[in-house]
């Protein structure tokens, strides 16, 4: 078996502030994902990646910026936290794509003051 | 019924009943995946059923898949209090490689 791991658990920041979240896999799995969850709603695909040093940009990458430079550690970056924003961010790999079993961190949630 | 931008939709029932979640879909998918998410933590698969099967089965619970009308069901027989949770189904839109589309999700509650 393995753990994705994610942290922080809790982010708070201010607006306008970078922040970055991380992730680690030990599953030895290629594709890694990162998805927002908001209150009441689906989850929305922010970035990929399929390898090592590899971007792929999901529906909802704008205001995201993403880094995969080891197979194991995939992170995330919140270019400009928006006054307000609430959401929790999961992270999730994969032995392949999407047509596979997706396993997923416990996430991290994120408040904006 | 879920999908895309949905809310989230919420079903509460006594324990012991069974309950069937629907999902329907716009675009040809390769698989259905259905996850299940408990409070606080991430989600976790429970079936995947692929676009050449009709249902899939794994203890309690059920899926079936209909690639004509482009549907999904989720069913849980025998429900227990521990199955409390928001269940998502998710699919590939035809590329097996890195985007998998979740729906809104149900809530499902499931009262002791």
């Amino acid at each position: 078996g393995g753990i994705i791991t994610q942290t922080p658990k809790f982010l708070i920041g201010q607006e306008g502030q970078k922040l970055t979240l991380k992730c680690q896999q030990n599953f030895n799995h290629d594709t890694m994902y990162w998805y927002r969850q908001d209150s009441g709603k689906g989850l929305r695909l922010i970035y990929y990646s399929i390898t090592e040093n590899d971007l792929q940009k999901g529906d909802l990458s704008e205001g995201y910026d993403a880094s995969r430079e080891k197979k194991s550690s995939f992170s995330l970056t919140v270019t400009s936290a928006q006054k307000n924003e609430m959401a929790v961010f999961l992270c999730a790999s994969s032995i392949l794509g999407s047509n596979e079993r997706l396993f997923f961190g416990h996430g991290t949630k994120l408040s904006v003051l | 019924s879920q999908w895309g931008e949905e809310n989230l939709q919420a079903l509460s029932i006594q324990e012991g009943e069974d309950v069937t979640m629907n999902c329907s879909y716009k675009t040809y998918t390769t698989v259905v995946q259905w996850y299940r998410q408990k409070s606080g933590k991430g989600p976790a698969q429970l079936i995947l059923i692929r676009s050449n099967e009709r249902e899939k089965r794994s203890g309690r619970l059920r899926a079936t898949l209909d690639t004509s009308s482009q549907s999904s069901s989720l069913s849980i027989t025998g429900t227990l209090a521990t199955d409390t949770a928001v269940y998502f189904c998710a699919t590939d839109r035809g590329s097996a490689l890195g985007r998998l589309h979740f729906g809104a999700g149900t809530q499902l509650i499931v009262i002791p």
